[in-house]
């Protein structure tokens, strides 16, 4: 079945740096796009970026700019994310979902589990 | 950039209600509109793309439609299992989520 799997939860300190994993089975990995969402506790969700898994194109959220790096690994069908600079207000879950553009939905449909980041000392 | 204002926060309702969510875009996203579902500890759940298309699997309680910028989520008949946070997001520019609304047990 088509399925996204994300790395396990991770525990930063303050200024280090996070990868998080999201890998791809069951469809044609280069056939969508992804993008990733984050959810800090309590709160609602938000739009971090985006990548073209066939060019490599991204966009990312304005306050994101210069901190977060979108990459994908054909060859393993596997997205990852990478946050660095960390500080608690990165403190979140972390999803990774399919991105359906240009497609029947045109939504982000699948969705991994979530990664929960947190940053403390 | 294009602001999503999503009312109310937080809703109570019963059984059997039917219940209605807006979602207000400051500037016209057209029809890119998507709403999901969220319960507690679990990722989103697409219900409808493009406005008003019921994703499938989606009970046929939940309608979406639009007039302008405003657009709206419609549960009729609300079920046990409807009860839950729900987020629209425009992708007329980049992707923008509303602030969610916690739909509760009255």
């Amino acid at each position: 079945q088509v399925q996204l799997v994300q790395s396990g939860a991770e525990i930063k300190e303050p200024g280090a740096s996070v990868r998080v994993s999201c890998k791809a089975s069951g469809y044609t990995f280069t056939s969508y796009t992804f993008s990733w969402v984050r959810q800090a506790p309590g709160q609602g969700l938000e739009w971090i970026g985006w990548i073209s898994t066939s060019s490599g194109n991204t966009h990312y959220v304005q306050k994101l700019q210069g901190r977060i790096t979108l990459t994908t690994d054909t060859s393993t069908s596997t997205a990852y994310m990478e946050l660095r600079s960390l500080t608690s207000d990165d403190t979140a879950v972390y999803y990774c979902a399919r991105d359906d553009g240009g497609g029947i939905t045109d939504a982000f449909d699948i969705w991994g589990q979530g990664t929960l980041v947190t940053v403390s000392s | 950039d294009i602001q999503m204002t999503q009312s109310p926060s937080t809703l109570s309702a019963s059984v059997g209600d039917r219940v209605t969510i807006t979602c207000r875009a400051s500037q016209t996203v057209n029809n890119w509109l998507i709403w999901y579902q969220q319960k507690p500890g679990t990722a989103p759940k697409l219900l409808i793309y493009k406005t008003s298309s019921l994703q499938t699997g989606v009970p046929s309680r939940f309608s979406g439609s639009r007039s302008g910028t405003e657009f709206t989520l419609t549960i009729s008949n609300l079920q046990p299992d409807d009860f839950a946070t729900y987020y629209c997001l425009q992708y007329n520019t980049y992707w923008v989520f509303g602030q969610g609304t916690r739909v509760e047990i009255k």
